[in-house]
């Protein structure tokens, strides 16, 4: 079975700076790993996602993440803070073949402070 | 062009009285899932269908059922909804690769 931690059920970041929101998985297959948002009272949207080609993965609104085998991590990131990124961000995790089941993290609410 | 829709967006219900929240795609994704999202959790799977095959989570209550019948369209009915059912029900579907494609989803309110 496989499962991702997110560190931190809340972040705090000052507008242009910097968003690093952290995810460490267990798998004991190679995983495929992505990371949704969900802005309030709305359904996750897919932010990007990695199935095992380029370990850095670039997604929409500027965010990326890096997969990193030897660290079981994927931390995602941001250069540079909007005020429209404050939201809730779920790292999650399956495996390749067939159906798998996606399980997710409990999530990290990112604040971002003018 | 929205790919997963959910009906109603709010719902609100009765204690004890059934209630049937609705999704359909057009993915064409033999996969379907609905997961249940309480205030400030993570989604938690209740069941699955791979085409028609039903596959209910271990620790899904009896209350909730399902019903698909057919590739674009699938139900979630609570038959006795109770308080703790207040909740965000998101419907989604799966891509080959695992990735999970989310309705807006349903505020359900259980008064």
């Amino acid at each position: 079975a496989q499962s991702v931690t997110q560190l931190g059920s809340h972040v705090s970041v000052s507008e242009g700076a910097l968003v690093l929101l952290r995810c460490n998985y267990s798998s004991s297959v190679p995983p495929y790993l992505f990371w949704y948002v969900q802005y309030p009272n709305q359904g996750l949207q897919l932010l990007l996602k990695y199935t095992s080609a380029a370990t850095l993965v670039k997604g929409i609104n500027g965010f990326e993440a890096e997969f990193k085998k030897s660290e079981t991590s994927f931390h995602l990131t941001k250069p540079s803070a909007h005020m429209s990124d404050a939201a809730e961000y779920f790292c999650a995790v399956t495996v390749s073949g067939g159906y798998q089941k996606v399980t997710f993290g409990t999530g990290t609410k990112l604040q971002v402070i003018p | 062009d929205a790919m997963v829709i959910q009906n109603p967006r709010y719902q609100v219900t009765q204690f004890g009285k059934p209630v049937t929240l609705s999704c359909s795609q057009t993915l064409n994704h033999n996969v379907m899932y609905w997961y249940q999202q309480k205030s400030s959790q993570a989604p938690k799977l209740l069941f699955h269908y791979y085409d028609k095959d039903f596959n209910n989570e271990a620790d899904t209550p009896d209350n909730f059922q399902s019903r698909r019948p057919n590739t674009s369209f699938c139900f979630l009915d609570i038959r006795s909804p109770g308080l703790g059912d207040t909740a965000m029900y998101l419907c989604a579907t799966s891509s080959p690769t695992g990735e999970a494609f989310f309705g807006q989803g349903t505020r359900l309110t259980v008064v």
